[in-house]
């Protein structure tokens, strides 16, 4: 089965400070593609950072990281120089592909609530 | 370019009531979903399509109905709600392709309430 486990119902960080939220996935397949969403009390789902699995180089975005680390299946969330607008809800979410022709489907998390305290 | 319009916002349904969640899309994007949000969980596909005609079912599709007859909208029908179908529902939409650049347009979420 395809699985998304992070293990930190919720965090909180200082104003300024710098956060790592966990992910670990399961999978058998070598061609796919990891994410961070971040979702706000407004409920909208937002694109974080997005890594592919055959790219070594960790994925960076502005103060937003992440470790991928691919043997370990671990997928974890650096928040650098964290702001209050930083609170949210985030998934780690894994896509797998069900076949040729673009059909998908995103395996999420249960989520971390980053609390970001002044 | 409004991106995907999910309408109502909010509902609340008796048990046995039936009614549609509207999706639309404004961007040609190929492929588009339907996820339900629970309490603790994270996002489960129920039902998504790759094109006009052609849709297939998610993890949890009991319950749900769809249909594709236009690139733009994806409706989710609920035949009889249950309140077991109480939860927060997201349409999502994207550019067909396996490429990590076509990721996800999220709508902004209908919240339904079963009674």
């Amino acid at each position: 089965a395809q699985t998304v486990t992070q293990s930190q119902p919720e965090m909180s960080v200082q104003e300024a400070e710098t956060v790592t939220l966990s992910c670990t996935y399961d999978t058998s397949e070598s061609d796919y593609y990891l994410f961070w969403y971040k979702q706000p009390p407004s409920r909208q789902m937002i694109l974080v950072i997005r890594q592919e699995a055959y790219k070594q180089q960790n994925a960076t975005e502005n103060r937003f990281s992440v470790n991928f680390q691919k043997a370990a299946k671990s997928f974890s969330l650096k928040i650098s120089d964290s702001q209050l607008g930083d609170a949210a809800m985030y998934f780690c979410a894994y896509r797998i592909h069900i076949y040729q022709g673009g059909s998908e489907k995103l395996v999420f998390g249960k989520g971390t609530k980053l609390t970001v305290n002044p | 370019n409004a991106g995907v319009t999910q309408t109502p916002k909010f509902q609340v349904l008796k048990t046995g009531q039936s009614m549609t969640l509207q999706c639309a899309q404004d961007m040609n994007h190929e492929y588009m979903s339907w996820y339900r949000q629970d309490p603790g969980m994270g996002l489960r596909l129920i039902h998504y399509s790759v094109g006009a005609g052609i849709t297939d079912q998610g993890e949890v599709p009991n319950g749900y109905n769809v249909s594709r007859s236009t690139t733009e909208d994806f409706p989710l029908r609920l035949l009889s709600a249950a309140p077991s179908q109480t939860s927060v529902y997201f349409c999502a939409s994207k550019t067909g392709g396996r490429s990590g650049a076509n990721v996800l347009t999220f709508g902004a979420g209908s919240r339904l309430t079963v009674l």
